[in-house]
């Protein structure tokens, strides 16, 4: 089985862009994590869905992102505008409810000049 | 609130035995270790629930006291591939919310 996918793996914008990655949790699994990674602060939770519908976004850091899950398999997390601060792994996860292991996808390296 | 592990790095011999902790601040209904190699996402290793149980996989075990709040996890005669960083991330809502992981434990095993 696939696991969970993400694109694009890495991502070079200029300070100011919008950014898009993308997720494709695995089949089945209904719940769908964000998470970014830094030196600085680890792995930090941004947001996540239940069945698509957004649960907790109180890790999201401003407004200036924001997530949508339009369907059971994909998910959007958009930066815009970005900021060189943004520099980051952000990874997926997806999980089945009642299980708690959550699998993380490859990641998507951002770097933001 | 953030979990704290420790040590923050730690560096071996190959065969030589390592314990990581994780402490919490809150009540916790599990603990969850991942490690992760640079370069790569995080990879599951074990859940723990509340109750106080112990799990182990070949060489690699934990046990969670849930009254302390604190979970262990011990590698015993370390190879090469335990080689990365170990995460323990908690839940304290229970169900299959999202973690609050720790900063991580670097491990080196050396030849």
């Amino acid at each position: 089985d696939a696991g969970v996918i993400q694109s694009p793996r890495h991502e070079v914008t200029e300070m100011g862009q919008e950014v898009t990655l993308r997720c494709k949790p695995i089949s089945g699994h209904d719940y769908l994590f964000w998470y970014r990674q830094t030196m600085m602060r680890g792995l930090e939770l941004l947001i996540y869905f239940n069945n698509n519908v957004p649960i907790d976004d109180s890790g999201m850091p401003e407004d200036r992102f924001s997530a949508k899950m339009p369907n059971a398999s994909f998910s959007t997390l958009k930066i815009q505008p970005s900021e060189p601060r943004d520099s980051a792994v952000y990874f997926c996860a997806s999980s089945i409810p009642g299980q708690g292991t959550q699998y993380f996808g490859p990641g998507t390296r951002l770097l933001v000049l | 609130q953030q979990p704290v592990q420790s040590p923050q790095a730690v560096i071996l011999r190959e065969g030589e035995d390592a314990v990581i902790n994780c402490s919490s601040s809150k009540a916790l209904y599990s603990v969850h270790w991942y490690r992760q190699k640079h370069g790569e996402a995080p990879v599951f290793l074990m859940i723990l629930l509340k109750g106080g149980e112990q799990k182990g996989h070949e060489k690699i075990s934990a046990s969670f006291n849930e009254k302390k709040q604190q979970s262990s996890l011990y590698l015993t005669a370390s190879q090469l591939s335990y080689s990365g960083t170990y995460f323990c991330g908690t839940d304290s809502r229970g169900g299959a919310d999202g973690l609050t992981f720790g900063k991580g434990t670097h491990l080196i095993i050396q030849p």
